[in-house]
């Protein structure tokens, strides 16, 4: 139940083009969604994060979409430039819980140019 | 300045020995944490401290052993070192928990041969 699963392992687009990643959570008590980014030899950098009250959050081409119902929620970045090429981290955690961060397995992107 | 550092930044080592990974954040926050990066990219949380007392603990041999001697500096230190524990090693700070952003190290890329 503590577990963030993300999709897909891998992602290679075009330039230009949209690249979305996938998460899914069981625990209905995690309240906060963050993603963060990680470029090669780097540590990994918040991007953006969005709570359970709110179904959309956009910043710049970084775009979360939030479905509580289907305990899932999906980043997408749109106009993907090579200097997106990173791997990528959905995470969740609860408040007034363990107060941890659970990450998901990571999506590396590979954008062509 | 960088915010959050670690040192040394490679540490090549035989098993059986022991080491120390050194972390200092600059930002003021209360709180830091250690995670372990392995070689599939899996990021896991190991310890947590708050204002230099443990606060999350996960399930880590007890070979591994935080220490906060104050709250801007968290060390890691590691007895009889196997091959499992290779990975790179990540320092992390936040203001407070739960939905604060955190801020990464570099990474301790550490090898047991």
């Amino acid at each position: 139940q503590q577990q963030v699963k993300q999709s897909p392992q891998s992602l290679i687009v075009q330039k230009g083009g949209i690249s979305i990643i996938n998460c899914a959570y069981e625990n209905t008590a995690f309240d906060y969604f963050p993603w963060y980014q990680q470029f090669p030899g780097k540590g990994p950098a918040l991007l953006i994060a969005i709570r359970p009250d709110v179904s959309e959050k956009k910043e710049g081409r970084f775009t979360i979409s939030f479905n509580k119902s289907a305990k899932q929620f999906s980043l997408h970045i749109m106009d993907s430039q090579p200097g997106d090429s990173a791997t990528y981290f959905c995470a969740a955690s609860i408040k007034g819980g363990s107060e941890k961060l659970v990450f998901g397995k990571g999506t590396k992107l590979t954008v062509n140019p | 300045d960088t915010a959050v550092s670690q040192t040394p930044k490679y540490l090549v080592t035989q098993m059986g020995n022991d080491k120390s990974i050194k972390c200092e954040q600059n930002l003021g926050h209360d709180t830091m944490y250690w995670y372990k990066q392995d070689s599939k990219k899996f990021l896991k949380i190991m310890f947590s401290y708050n204002n230099k007392e443990l606060i999350i603990n996960e399930t880590v041999p007890n070979r591994f052993s935080p220490k906060s001697p104050d709250k801007a500096h968290l060390n890691l230190h590691i007895n009889s070192l196997e091959l499992g524990d290779s990975a790179v090693y990540f320092c992390a700070s936040s203001q407070g928990t739960y939905e604060e952003t955190q801020y990464f190290g570099p990474g301790t890329r550490l090898l047991v041969l």
